[in-house]
């Protein structure tokens, strides 16, 4: 399976600022996938990202607050615009393995807090 | 649409006894179903899966789940707690979907080993 490497692993921001996430794949993947995990709650799709193409927001979260590249196909990046403290949850991505049979690969993800 | 309940956010088990974490899934058509472990501060991490075959499956650390159609289940389950179990545990269904199986995740079981 695929190996992911996601940094930073933590991160404490003001309110206001932004914050840019990035992993990293050591192969090529067509979709990247960002979760977000709010403390106690299972893990929320934000959007999948190909590249080449803008991403696909899930309902509720839109690019202007969650703005993601993906210049190719080992490298994603998600931002976190305009912090509240409302936005402090830990941060995941993911690819899928074969098409999802096998399962999906997650990086170690980001816990941000924001004060 | 798909859709996954885990019975219990939290259960206890005393080192050495059986382990059993409840998922119980809706899907339209045929799913793949997968069990993750999330550890403290980190990512996370495939335990095991089902597609296709047999229907008992066999993972890491000791843990199995059996998919059971007829009662659309995919319990988890360890004969023999150990401390270093501790952990989230997610139940994830997935299904084709335009080309791809992105998952959805259940709530998740905060598994607790008492000595």
């Amino acid at each position: 399976s695929a190996v992911i490497s996601q940094k930073p692993s933590r991160d404490i921001c003001q309110r206001g600022t932004s914050l840019t996430i990035q992993c990293q794949v050591d192969s090529q993947v067509t979709m990247m996938f960002w979760y977000r995990q709010q403390p106690g709650q299972s893990l929320t799709l934000i959007a999948t990202a190909n590249q080449g193409s803008e991403a696909t927001y899930e309902s509720g979260f839109v690019i202007d607050k969650f703005p993601i590249s993906r210049p190719n196909l080992t490298f994603s990046t998600l931002t976190v615009s305009n912090m509240s403290p409302e936005d402090s949850s830990i941060y995941l991505c993911s690819v899928e393995d074969l098409r999802g049979e096998l399962g999906y690969t997650f990086g170690s993800g980001t816990r941000l807090t924001v004060v | 649409a798909q859709s996954v309940t885990q019975l219990g956010s939290h259960v206890s088990v005393s080192e050495g006894a059986l382990v059993l974490l409840r998922c119980n899934y809706s899907s339209s058509v045929p799913p793949y179903l997968f069990w993750y472990v999330q550890y403290p501060n980190q990512g996370l991490q495939l335990l095991l899966k089902y597609t296709t075959g047999a229907t008992l499956v066999k993972g890491i650390n000791g843990f199995e789940a059996e998919f059971k159609k007829s009662e659309t289940s995919f319990h988890l389950t360890k004969p023999s707690a150990h401390m270093s179990d501790a952990a989230e545990y997610f139940c994830a269904v997935s299904a084709p979907s335009g080309g791809s199986y992105i998952p959805t995740f259940g709530r998740g079981t905060s598994l607790i080993v008492h000595p």
